[in-house]
């Protein structure tokens, strides 16, 4: 069964701080992999798309990593502010004609000022 | 930009009434999808459809209905609303190269009572 785990579940820092959040997937055969930003009370939003042969993406303060090998992809927020206090759902898709994305339950993050 | 819209942002119906739920999307996307959304568990499908009158049952179809008869327009119906209906629901599109990313809607906080 395809599955995406994120961790942590939440996290809390302060502003300005780095941190990363880590997403583990068993989809198969994989086709690529998306991180959404998600405010309270809104809907998801789009930060990154990769495919297998891609490593890295940046999206301003945003960095994603993609290890296609181990399954893992992580996303590093650099130097933290208030907005980007939020949900970040990691999503998985497999080829081969699916419709259907997997998606993990995401990690809330809270930046403190 | 795609576009997608949901037609409230905020719905409060009593246990029994029949609720409609309305998406639409601006950019001729073959694929539209209803998601419900609750703390802890991130996103769960209910319904998708690949074309104008298909669809297609996701993981959580009971309790629910959706119609598509236009292709900018998918429909979720609550045929009797329940408490445990009580959730976020949203709506996203994709074009029908289908590993694109999904759209989202705003979302629509629906409550129960």
């Amino acid at each position: 069964k395809n599955q995406v785990e994120q961790s942590p579940q939440s996290l809390i820092i302060l502003e300005g701080k780095n941190c990363t959040l880590q997403c583990n997937y068993t989809v198969s055969p994989f086709s690529n992999l998306r991180w959404y930003k998600q405010d309270t009370g809104r809907g998801p939003v789009s930060l990154t798309i990769m495919t297998f042969s891609e490593n890295t993406k940046s999206n301003g303060r945003y960095t994603a990593t993609l290890d296609a090998d181990t399954k893992q992809s992580s996303l590093h927020i650099t130097a933290s502010q208030l907005s980007d206090s939020a949900s970040y759902i990691c999503v998985v898709s497999a080829s081969g004609g699916s419709y259907i994305p997997t998606f993990g339950r995401g990690t809330s993050l809270i930046v403190h000022p | 930009d795609v576009k997608v819209t949901q037609s409230s942002r905020y719905l409060v119906k009593r246990t029994g009434e029949k609720v409609f739920l309305e998406c639409v999307q601006d950019m001729d996307h073959e694929n539209m999808f209803w998601y419900r959304q609750d703390p802890g568990l991130g996103l769960r499908l209910i319904y998708f459809s690949y074309d104008v009158k298909m669809k297609e049952k996701g993981d959580i179809p009971e309790g629910y209905s959706v119609s598509r008869e236009k292709k900018e327009r998918f429909s979720l119906i609550l045929e009797s609303a329940s408490t445990n209906q009580t959730s976020m629901y949203l709506c996203a599109s994709t074009p029908m190269a289908l590993q694109y990313e999904q759209y989202f809607g705003p979302g629509t906080r629906l409550t129960v009572t």
